[in-house]
């Protein structure tokens, strides 16, 4: 059963307008969230995070939100740019216990921006 | 120069083969991890390791094998290669455990 669902598989945007990707989650143990970009014949790099004590972090263009009650944290890119076209993982670190340190990822969404 | 490199890029192999997959890292990182990811499905943890004495199963760790030969280096092995593992495989590394974690470029295989 899935952790970590992001129900868009892609996503196009026009350029300059904002991106809204979605992600949601079921395991309320889960406390630090991640996102990650990947283009293609690339390894995952990492975007950006935000702790379960936070409910938003900002990094330039960047913003993440965690809404804890829906179990849902969102990434909004503004404005965005034609080399933010790529698949954007969500993922999420367990709590403590067997799974500690590891990434739970979700599936990914393909964002296309259109210049 | 970059701090997570994978060898090979590219393999393709035939059921039955034995192959090994190759991980470094200059990070200084502790731990080590290697993933997979098909089409529609996201990433999954195959093995990771905390240290060179530690080895940990992951989600999807049936006939896989790694080896954690020093703290830089962590391999991956398919003792005999069937074709549902065609997949793209990729290694990180991470400081600590709850933390983020820098990926290689990936090995792209194809098990004919």
């Amino acid at each position: 059963d899935q952790q970590v669902k992001q129900n868009s598989p892609s996503l196009s945007v026009q350029e300059g307008r904002i991106s809204i990707l979605n992600c949601d989650y079921t395991n309320s143990m889960f406390d630090y969230f991640l996102w990650y970009k990947k283009y293609p014949a690339e390894g995952p790099t990492f975007l950006i995070s935000i702790s379960s004590i936070k409910d938003k972090n900002e990094d330039g263009r960047f913003t993440v939100f965690l809404n804890k009650s829906a179990k849902h944290l969102s990434l909004h890119i503004v404005p965005s740019q034609p080399g933010d076209s790529a698949v954007y993982f969500c993922a999420a670190l367990g709590g403590y216990g067997g799974s500690q340190g590891n990434l739970i990822f979700g599936k990914g969404t393909k964002l296309s921006v259109k210049p | 120069d970059a701090d997570v490199t994978q060898t090979p890029r590219n393999r393709i192999t035939k059921t039955g083969k034995r192959i090994m997959l190759e991980c470094s890292q200059t990070k200084g990182h502790d731990r080590m991890y290697w993933y997979r990811q098909d089409p529609g499905l996201g990433l999954r943890l195959i093995y990771y390791s905390f240290d060179v004495k530690d080895i940990n199963k992951g989600e999807i760790s049936d006939g896989y094998s790694v080896s954690r030969q020093a703290q830089a280096k962590f391999s991956l092995s398919l003792e005999s290669a069937i074709p549902n593992q065609t997949a793209l495989y990729f290694c990180a590394t991470s400081v600590r455990a709850r933390e983020t974690q820098y990926f290689g470029p990936g090995t792209r295989l194809l098990v004919l």
